[in-house]
């Protein structure tokens, strides 16, 4: 089992509200990420980093934010959260250096539906 | 034309059917070449890394055609235990210089007893 974590699992809310979803991994990996997944779609890459203080955009545009501080903490914030904001966000963590691509390792995934 | 093309399926098979899937990519830069599992509402998980050279774990077997930018996993013996979505994972050079995923949209793949 992967040794990466989100939290919350199902988050409810209303329109406006300011969120944050967190993510940790305990396996030391420099690179993390932030997916954004529709019922029977295919995930797409909204954020990623390569470390800490480094993050950049993914290939779908997305209102949210990230931040790497720590290794092991990525949380993704939602200034004011919109019903289009509903969906599920995964995140995940890998190994491997810059040019590289190791696997992936995702977490359970964060249920986001705004009211 | 996106850049990760599978066939979404469903693919519907008795136990032990052997059954393959076909994925295609448009980056011609790209490096590296994953299958991952997704069970319903679940996260995805790797199955296997795909190799130039074709590579075997148990009943499943990967090939990479790099000329004709095509990716395939068979799975031999279906059990109903296969029953998930399979996802073809490409990563690709992006712009700025770094290697981000690309994940396909999956395809279904229902084993029926």
């Amino acid at each position: 089992e992967a040794d990466i974590y989100q939290t919350p699992r199902y988050l409810v809310i209303g329109t406006g509200k300011k969120i944050t979803l967190e993510c940790s991994q305990t396996m030391g990996h420099d690179k993390m990420y932030w997916y954004q997944q529709d019922p029977g779609m295919e995930l797409h890459l909204i954020h990623y980093s390569y470390g800490v203080n480094s993050t950049e955009k993914g290939d779908l545009s997305s209102e949210s934010t990230v931040s790497r501080i720590r290794t092991e903490h990525f949380p993704l914030t939602l200034e004011s959260a919109r019903p289009s904001h509903t969906s599920q966000y995964l995140c995940a963590s890998s190994e491997g250096e810059v040019g590289d691509m190791k696997t992936q390792y995702f977490g359970p995934g964060t249920r986001l539906l705004v009211l | 034309r996106k850049e990760v093309e599978q066939d979404p399926g469903p693919f519907n098979v008795p136990e032990g059917a052997t059954v393959a899937f076909n994925c295609t990519y448009s980056n011609s830069a790209s490096q590296s070449f994953f299958w991952y599992r997704q069970d319903c509402r679940k996260e995805p998980k790797l199955l296997m890394s795909v190799y130039s050279s074709g590579n075997e774990d148990g009943r499943f077997t990967a090939q990479l055609n790099r000329a004709s930018q095509y990716i395939s996993l068979l799975i031999r013996d279906s059990k109903l235990s296969d029953s998930a979505t399979y996802l073809c994972v490409v990563n690709g050079l992006a712009s700025g210089g770094s290697y981000i995923p690309t994940f396909g949209r999956g395809t279904s793949l229902i084993v029926h007893p």
